[in-house]
Order: C-alpha cells, then structure tokens, then sequence
C-alpha cells in the first residue's frame, strides 16, 4: 500500500530564508508526483507536477525534485515571502492508475 | 468559469439528513474525482470518473455514499443519512486525460453534520 510522509509537519521561519520540504513515499512505481498548495478554506492550488521519467521541475522561485529511486521529493522555496505562508501537500499516483494519494501537508509560515 | 466549481461551498445539516453536492469541472475534462478532506490531514480518495463512466469507487466509505456523472460534465455526490463522522472538506478536481496530466481542485464544500 502506498503510503506518503511529509516532513516537517510545520515550519515558521523568517522572510527571505530558502527553505525545504520533504515528501517520502514507499512505493516507487509512480506516473506522477505533484505539489500543492493550500490556503485556509481553499481547495488546492497545483505548484509543480513531475512526471516519472522526469527529475526536476521548476516554477518561478520554486524547484521540485524527484528520486524515484529512493522515494523522495524536495520542495525548495527560495527568499521565502510571507504570502508563502499556507499548508503544502504533495501526492503520488500508482503507475496504472490515476488517484492520488496526499501526504498530511507542510504548514509553512514566513514571518515578516 | 475556468476553473472547477463546487456548490455549495459549506453546507450543514442535521444528522440523518440526505445531502447533495455539486461538481462542475473544467470544460472538456475528461477525469472527475472526489476527495473527502478532514481537519488537518491529506485529502483522500473518495471515486473517480471518466466521461460518464465511473471507473472506480473503491475509496467511498459505506453504500450511503454515492455518485454520479449522467452526462460527462458535472458531477453530484450524495451522502444518505448523514452521519457526524460524515463532517469534511468534499474536493473535486478534474483533469485533461486519464493519466499524466495535473488535476486541477475546486474549492471544495466543507459538510458540517450537527
């Protein structure tokens, strides 16, 4: 069963850090890894989506990387802004299928 | 719109109540899906969609569950005779093809069951 952790649970730090999230999951045969984004009372915003025979994607100051391998995915946020400040979520889909299962989400807050 | 609308965004009901809950993806997608979200966790699959098709409704939680897309575009879950436990953020996100493309997410109907 495909199980996804995020790691650290919470994160506050000050603007203008760089900073990483971490997502880890147990089965490596995935389509598609992608990022999200939430806001309080929000649905979820798509950041970055990296296909399985990819290695990184990168969108403005954010840079995504994959190790299928290993089962691992990093977030890096770069000069972190307080408009950064929300719950980030990554999730997997099995390769064969189409739903995804989530991690429990980063809650990141930037301090000005 | 050009995103995926969901209606109504909060809803409360009394438990044993029936409710529904809409779905409206972006126009031309051809994969629907519903994730149930409770406070402070992941989302999680409920039922996915393709056209009309409902190709797979492994995730719903008990037959009091149940949804439908008569037409290929929007999409109604109902919940019969709701219960507390029932009490979420309902997400529907829809997407271009069956595999390989980003799912784009509404806003979602957060269920309150008293």
């Amino acid at each position: 069963k495909q199980e996804v952790t995020q790691i650290p649970a919470a994160l506050s730090v000050p603007e203008g850090e760089n900073l990483v999230l971490n997502c880890s999951f147990t089965d490596s045969a995935i389509y598609n890894l992608q990022w999200f984004r939430q806001d309080p009372g929000k649905g979820l915003t798509s950041l970055l989506l990296i296909q399985s025979s990819q290695r990184e994607q990168t969108s403005g100051r954010l840079n995504a990387s994959l190790d299928k391998s290993s089962g691992r995915s990093t977030l890096y946020i770069a000069a972190s802004q307080p408009g950064d400040s929300a719950t980030y979520l990554c999730a997997v889909d099995l390769a064969g299928t189409y739903k995804y299962i989530f991690g429990t989400g980063t809650r990141l807050k930037v301090l000005a | 719109g050009a995103g995926v609308s969901q209606s109504p965004r909060y809803k409360v009901a009394k438990r044993g109540q029936d409710v529904a809950l809409r779905c409206d993806p972006i126009s031309g997608h051809v994969s629907l899906f519903w994730y149930q979200q409770a406070l402070g966790q992941g989302p999680e699959f409920l039922t996915y969609f393709q056209n009309e098709a409902q190709l797979d409704k492994s995730g719903l939680p008990s037959d009091r569950f149940f949804a439908e897309r008569p037409e290929g575009s929007v999409s109604t879950l109902k919940i019969q005779r709701t219960q507390k436990e029932d009490s979420a953020v309902y997400l529907c996100a829809s997407s271009e093809v069956r595999g390989g493309a980003p799912q784009h997410f509404g806003d979602g109907t957060r269920l309150s069951i008293l």
